[in-house]
This record gives structure tokens, C-alpha cells and sequence, in this order.
């Protein structure tokens, strides 16, 4: 299986902040990656697929970087609707295999 | 707009099966090449990717449930459906479905609520 690995497992930061977190995967899979937001009690959204595009009506605030084994989203200029658990995805082979996810929380 | 909502049982014994299924609006589960898959989140925990069935008909389980998995498809019902034979306390967790392969196939793009089961006698 290919090993996602987060960084870092959370954050705090204020509204207004530029906001990153890293991927790592434990071979390479090209761009075959994805982003995810969830908020509690509520259903993983798609936010960024094949590691920088964009998904239909998500902010462009949100961006995504890189490929390989290392990846990176963007969050420029933090929302109050922002703070949510992010994950990252690998879509690259079978079992596809998750992040253990990023907390972004108020500070 | 694509919905997708699971049903099922929400609590289940320790080693019996744990049936569930998801209702796709507003897209039929045998049109396009989609994939549709299951996917769990124990309570505080993370994702992790169950199997999915393709619009065909194959199937693709993640090898650390394979031996208990069976997903299955009702065309008639617009439907998709999990099985997890032997549960223990271990598969309590929000069982998802989702669609994926509008972009790739693995990606994502849209997801039921998802459904709490809990295995507990």
C-alpha cells in the first residue's frame, strides 16, 4: 500500500492567514492526488484533484501544488468557514489510501 | 446534481454481517464509466477506502477487508450496496459512499452523509 503522510497533524492560525500543509507519499504517483476538507459530523468534500486543479465552485483561495511524492495545499487568506480537518488522497493504485488529515483550528 | 444517501442498520452484532446500501439521484450507476465506492471513518479517525464497483460490474476491494467485502450493484433500484461479514467492535465507524471517475477514478467527487454502525451485542 502507498503511505500518505501529513504535515502537520494540526495547526492553529487566525483569519486573514496564508495556511500550507504537506503530503508525502511513500512512492511516487505522479499527479494522482487529491484534497479533501471535512467538517465535524459532515461528509468529506473534494476541494483539489490531480494535485492542482481546481474543483467546480470551490474558492480560489484554495490551491494545490506538486507531484511525485511531495504535495502541498494553499489556503491564501483564511476564512471563518475554513477550519475544518483536511485530508490528502492518492488515487494512483489501489488501495487508494488517505492522510491521517490536518486540524486547522481558530487560534 | 448527483446525490448519493446510505441506509442500513445501525447497530450490528459482533459477527454477523453488516449490510448497507446507497440510493444514487439524479445519475444512474450503470451510465458512464464511474466508479462507486465505500469508504469507513472509525469515530475520531481517519479515512480509509472500503472497495468500489465499477459501472460494469467489477469489483476492486482494498486487500485489508477483502476476505469479508462484497459490493454489489441493483441497476433496477439505482443501487449499490456493502457487505462486511464477521464484524467486530473494530468496523464500528460512518460508513460513506461516493462517487468516483468523472476525473480519475479514484478521485472523489461526490459523497453521501454517511451512516453511523456501531457493533456492539
Amino acid at each position: 500500500d502507498i503511505q500518505m503522510t501529513q504535515s502537520p497533524s494540526s495547526l492553529s492560525a487566525s483569519v486573514g492567514d496564508r495556511v500550507t500543509i504537506t503530503c508525502r507519499a511513500s512512492q511516487s504517483i505522479s499527479n494522482y492526488l487529491n484534497w479533501y476538507q471535512q467538517k465535524p459530523g459532515k461528509a468529506p468534500k473534494l476541494l483539489i484533484y490531480t494535485a492542482s486543479s481546481l474543483q467546480s465552485g470551490v474558492p480560489s483561495r484554495f490551491s494545490g501544488s506538486g507531484s511525485g511524492t511531495d504535495f502541498t495545499l494553499t489556503i491564501s487568506g483564511l476564512q471563518p468557514e475554513d477550519f475544518a480537518t483536511y485530508y490528502c488522497q492518492q488515487s494512483y493504485s489501489t488501495p487508494w489510501t488517505f492522510g491521517q488529515g490536518t486540524k486547522v483550528e481558530i487560534k | 446534481q448527483v446525490q448519493l444517501q446510505e441506509s442500513g442498520p445501525g447497530l450490528v452484532k459482533p459477527s454477523e454481517t453488516l449490510s448497507l446500501t446507497c440510493t444514487v439521484s439524479g445519475g444512474s450507476v450503470s451510465s458512464g464509466s464511474y466508479y462507486w465506492s465505500w469508504i469507513r471513518q472509525p469515530p475520531g479517525k481517519g479515512l480509509e477506502w472500503i472497495g468500489y464497483i465499477y459501472y460494469s460490474g467489477s469489483t476492486n476491494y482494498n486487500p485489508s477487508l477483502t476476505s469479508r467485502v462484497t459490493i454489489s450493484v441493483d441497476t433496477s433500484k439505482n443501487q449499490f450496496s456493502l457487505k462486511l461479514s464477521s464484524v467486530t467492535a473494530a468496523d464500528t465507524a460512518v460508513y460513506y459512499c461516493a462517487r468516483g471517475g468523472f476525473y480519475q477514478a479514484g478521485t472523489l467527487d461526490y459523497w453521501g452523509q454517511g451512516t453511523l454502525v456501531t457493533v456492539s451485542s
